[in-house]
């Protein structure tokens, strides 16, 4: 059974540059939600894809953008980077209406210097 | 503002002994906790998912849950130095399917 997978890795950017994060969800869950790690913290909630929509959205600018494809996996886009951007970025995904759990894949490394 | 709290340690306990992770929440409509392991430069691992009060053992790991008091814990008896990681604490809130997270607590379990 294939857990979470994302890709790339790591990422080194420039600063004004776009970047696409990709996840393909658990075999079985419909349901994507991204996060970014700053080092030391919790992850942070970006967005939750449910049916090809975003249904809930955290606190972050419109530079971030995402995707549901019908397959149910998912892109993260960020425009415009900033230094500050630099984190781990998190995919999870989940089964909506069977208790939120939710399994991360590796996760995405970014850095934007 | 939802909030989890965690003590960021690090907790350093001895090898064999019960290591003890505890984490308050301030939204009382939460329903749903998680307990998620992280070693470092990982991503999370959910270990221990508790949605009713009182305790919920799975091998070396036991949860409990008091909404009364809102806090959540979770022992991991006879401790090994591959338990040290950090530990996330989580919570959802009935009406969202996003579980706010703590800052977690590093264990360190040395030999």
């Amino acid at each position: 059974d294939a857990g979470v997978t994302q890709s790339p890795t790591h990422l080194i950017k420039t600063r004004g540059q776009q970047v696409t994060l990709r996840c393909s969800p658990k075999s079985g869950h419909d349901t994507v939600s991204w996060y970014q790690q700053a080092l030391g913290q919790g992850p942070q909630f970006i967005f939750q894809y449910y049916e090809e929509e975003e249904r809930q959205r955290g606190n972050f600018p419109d530079r971030f953008s995402g995707h549901q494809f019908p397959n149910y996996s998912s892109e993260l886009n960020v425009n415009a980077l900033l230094l500050g951007d630099s984190a781990l970025y998190l995919c999870a995904s989940s089964v909506t209406g069977f208790g939120n759990e939710q399994y991360f894949g590796p996760g995405t490394r970014l850095t934007v210097t | 503002q939802k909030e989890v709290e965690q003590n960021s340690g690090p907790l350093s306990v001895p090898e064999g002994a019960i290591a003890s992770l505890n984490c308050t929440y301030s939204d009382r409509g939460s329903q749903s906790f998680f307990w998620y392991r992280q070693y470092s430069g990982k991503s999370p691992e959910l270990i221990m998912s508790i949605y009713s009060n009182g305790d919920k053992e799975d091998g070396r790991f036991t949860a409990q849950l008091n909404k009364a008091s809102q806090y959540v814990s979770l022992l991991i008896r006879d401790s090994q130095p591959s338990d040290s990681a950090t530990y996330l604490c989580a919570s959802a809130s009935g009406g969202s399917y996003i579980p706010t997270f703590g800052r977690g607590t590093s264990l360190i379990v040395h030999p």
